[in-house]
């Protein structure tokens, strides 16, 4: 079986730009979570979706959004890059609501310049 | 943002021997969870906990849930080098839907 796929692996962007990160969940998975790590911290959340609604949002700016699609895959938004942007960008598929087990896919890496 | 403290930071060990690692919080959570990950990879899951006082083992892993539910301790036997890595412990609130809130991490090094 599949596990959490993320795309890209790996970008490169400038400050100022704008990025998009795509998620597909494991499969009969209905919630999808977002978050950010950057290097030698653990994972802060983003948000949360599950069957395409808003459940949860961390404590980031307007810049990052993110929306889910009706066949459950997601899409994370950040706008107006900085270079503090840099991390990894996690994706978590879990099966319910309120999880709360939560798999990881392998991360994009974006980093900005 | 908020996060849970964990420790130690790192550990330096020889093959064979036992680990141990915790995680305390200034809260109480529903439920709590240790995850690995290794460089340029994501977090894997280890172990769930989802009572108080609970003891949950796999494999040579066995991870407890507190019971005051404001921390968890997760043990590793006879340390293999494959065991290398940053053990991230995690809790989750049901009243905050599917977030989790991670500590800093346990970087953990194994000399064979």
């Amino acid at each position: 079986d599949a596990g959490v796929t993320q795309s890209p692996t790996h970008l490169i962007k400038t400050r100022g730009q704008h990025v998009t990160l795509r998620c597909s969940p494991i499969s009969g998975h209905k919630s999808v979570s977002w978050y950010q790590q950057v290097l030698g911290q653990g994972p802060q959340f983003i948000f949360q979706y599950y069957e395409k609604e808003e459940r949860g949002r961390g404590n980031f700016p307007d810049r990052f959004s993110a929306r889910q699609f009706p066949n459950y895959s997601s899409e994370l938004n950040v706008n107006a890059l900085l270079l503090g942007d840099s991390a990894l960008y996690l994706c978590a598929s879990t099966p319910r609501d309120r999880g709360p087990e939560a798999f990881f896919g392998q991360g994009t890496r974006l980093t900005v310049v | 943002g908020q996060q849970l403290n964990q420790s130690p930071q790192s550990m330096f060990i020889q093959e064979g021997e036992d680990v141990s690692m915790n995680c305390t919080s200034s809260s109480i959570f529903n439920t709590w969870l240790w995850y690995k990950q290794d460089p340029g990879e994501g977090p894997v899951l280890l172990i769930a906990l989802y009572k108080a006082g609970e003891l949950t083992s796999n494999g040579r892993l066995t991870a407890q849930f507190g019971i005051t539910r404001k921390d968890s301790f997760l043990n590793i036997s006879a340390s293999i080098p494959s065991d290398v890595g940053i053990y991230f412990c995690a809790g989750q609130n049901y009243n905050q839907g599917g977030k989790l809130i991670f500590g800093q991490g346990t970087e953990l090094s194994v000399k064979p």
